[in-house]
C-alpha cells in the first residue's frame, strides 16, 4: 500500500523558511514523479511543484517560482519542499503526492494527508 | 481564479443522477486529459477519474467522466449521502507547464 507521510509544517514569521519533507513507502520510490499540491483554508487545491523520478526536471507554480525549491533522495525514499521568502498567502495545507509516472506531466494518483504552514507575524 | 472554472456547488437527491461541468482551454483540457479528484470533509483528495474517463480500481462505476473540447464533465449515478463532498477536475497545462485544477465543486446531498 502507497504511505506518504508529510512532515517539517508550523509556524513561520513572513520572509523566513521552511522545509517541508515526505517520507514515502509501500512503491518503488525512485519511478515515479513526485508532486507537492497546496490547500490554502477554505479553499480549492493549487498544485505548487513536481520532480522527475531522477530529480534531474523540476516544474513550479508561477506564485513560487524562485523562492521555493523541490529536492528528493531516492536513497533516503524522501521528498522535499524548501520554502524561502514565505509570504502570508502561502499558508495552506501541503500535500505531498505521487505521479502516475516517471515525468511530472504524471498525473497525482496518491496523496498524504498533508501537513499545515502558516506564515503569519 | 482559478484557471480551470467549475460552479461553485451542486446538489441532488439520493439515487439522482448529477453532473459537475469543468471548462478550461485549449492548452489544458483542450489538448491534454482531465482528472477528477473527490475531498471527503477533512480528508486527502482521492483520484476518482483519469484520463477523461478511466476509473481506479476500487471506484464504482456510477462514477463516469467525459470530455469534449475544453470541457469536461463527471457525472454520479445513483446519488449516496457519503458521496457529500467536494469534486476537483485537473489536467496539465501545456503553456503554464505545470497542473492546473478547478476551483472545486461542493456536493451536496439533500
Amino acid at each position: 500500500e502507497v504511505q506518504l507521510e508529510e512532515s517539517g509544517g508550523g509556524w513561520v514569521q513572513p520572509g523566513r523558511s521552511l522545509r517541508l519533507s515526505c517520507a514515502a513507502s509501500g512503491f518503488t520510490f525512485d519511478d515515479y514523479a513526485m508532486h507537492w499540491v497546496r490547500q490554502a483554508p477554505g479553499k480549492g487545491l493549487e498544485w505548487v511543484s513536481g520532480i522527475t523520478w531522477d530529480g534531474d526536471d523540476r516544474g513550479y507554480a508561477d506564485s513560487v517560482r524562485g523562492r521555493f525549491i523541490i529536492s528528493r533522495d531516492n536513497a533516503k525514499n524522501s521528498l522535499h519542499l524548501q520554502m524561502n521568502s514565505l509570504r502570508a498567502e502561502d499558508t495552506a495545507l501541503y500535500y505531498c503526492a505521487k505521479g502516475e509516472s516517471s515525468g511530472y506531466y504524471s498525473w497525482p494518483d496518491t496523496w498524504g494527508q498533508g501537513t499545515l504552514v502558516t506564515v503569519s507575524s | 481564479q482559478s484557471v480551470l472554472t467549475q460552479p461553485p456547488s451542486a446538489s441532488g437527491t439520493p439515487g439522482q443522477r448529477v453532473t459537475i461541468s469543468c471548462s478550461g482551454s485549449s492548452s489544458n483540457i483542450g489538448s491534454n486529459f482531465v482528472y477528477w479528484y473527490q475531498q471527503l470533509p477533512g480528508t486527502a483528495p482521492k483520484l476518482l477519474i483519469f484520463r477523461n474517463n478511466q476509473r481506479p480500481s476500487g471506484v464504482p462505476d456510477r462514477f463516469s467522466g467525459s470530455k469534449s473540447g475544453t470541457s469536461a464533465s463527471l457525472a454520479i449515478s445513483g446519488l449516496r449521502s457519503e458521496e457529500e463532498a467536494n469534486y476537483y477536475c485537473a489536467a496539465w497545462d501545456d503553456s503554464l507547464g505545470g497542473w492546473v485544477f478547478g476551483g472545486g465543486t461542493k456536493l451536496t446531498v439533500l
